[in-house]
């Protein structure tokens, strides 16, 4: 089983609309992140949250929210999304060194 | 000038080749520096972590230069399943939080080796 799993792998929503990315982990790690990805561009941090209680902004945190139910589980809301937040979203969790990473989420705008 | 810069290639190589790429960042404050590789359409996974020291993992040696800012990866003996994007990423953050970490990646470069 993956240690980072993401919901949904691929979702399709219009402009306007409510959508939450879902994250969960089994490493049993404390760090937990939230990226974007668009072509040529890399990955860019949109938040971040070392325990359940810490929540931080990232480069591009406008237009998004997040919330940290639990260690394992941090959710990110885009809570009307518009047509340039189509990109590729990433989950990660990590150690002393290392950032694992979620399977990622294909999401297109309309 | 973006904080963390990289060729975004494409690098196209013989099978067999040696290939490097560089890294640049411009925070002099940056704590720590690592190298991810990406496959088409898959999750980034850490490849190695970059030291002062310079470190090496079999074919692949990582150095850091921080009088000039940039960190290098180099393959030598390239092989067909190298062909991925090389992300590089630098630790921003000061913290008292043992290990917490602040990642700022580059755009990445992408590698074809071909046979």
């Amino acid at each position: 089983d993956a240690d980072v799993t993401q919901t949904p792998r691929n979702r399709i929503t219009k402009t306007g609309k409510r959508i939450m990315l879902e994250c969960s982990q089994t490493k049993g790690h404390d760090r937990m992140y939230w990226y974007r990805q668009d072509p040529g561009l890399g990955l860019q941090l949109i938040y971040y949250s070392f325990d359940v209680k810490d929540i931080n902004k990232g480069e591009i945190s406008d237009g998004y929210s997040v919330s940290r139910q639990a260690q394992a589980k941090f959710s990110l809301s885009l809570e009307s999304a518009i047509p340039n937040q189509t990109a590729l979203y990433f989950c990660a969790t990590s150690d002393y060194e290392t950032q694992y990473f979620g399977p990622g989420t294909r999401l297109l705008v309309l | 000038r973006k904080e963390v810069e990289q060729d975004p290639g494409p690098f196209n190589v013989p099978e067999g080749a040696t290939v490097a790429f560089n890294c640049t960042y411009s925070n002099s404050a940056s704590q720590s520096f690592f190298w991810y590789r990406q496959d088409c359409r898959k999750e980034p996974k850490l490849l190695m972590s970059v030291y002062s020291s310079g470190n090496e993992d079999g074919r692949f040696t990582a150095q850091l230069n921080r009088a000039s800012q940039y960190i290098s990866l180099l393959i030598r003996d390239s092989k067909l399943s190298d062909s991925a994007t090389y992300l590089c990423a630098v630790n921003i953050l000061r913290t008292v939080i043992q290990g917490a970490q602040k990642l700022v990646f580059g755009q990445g470069t992408r590698l074809t080796i071909n046979p």
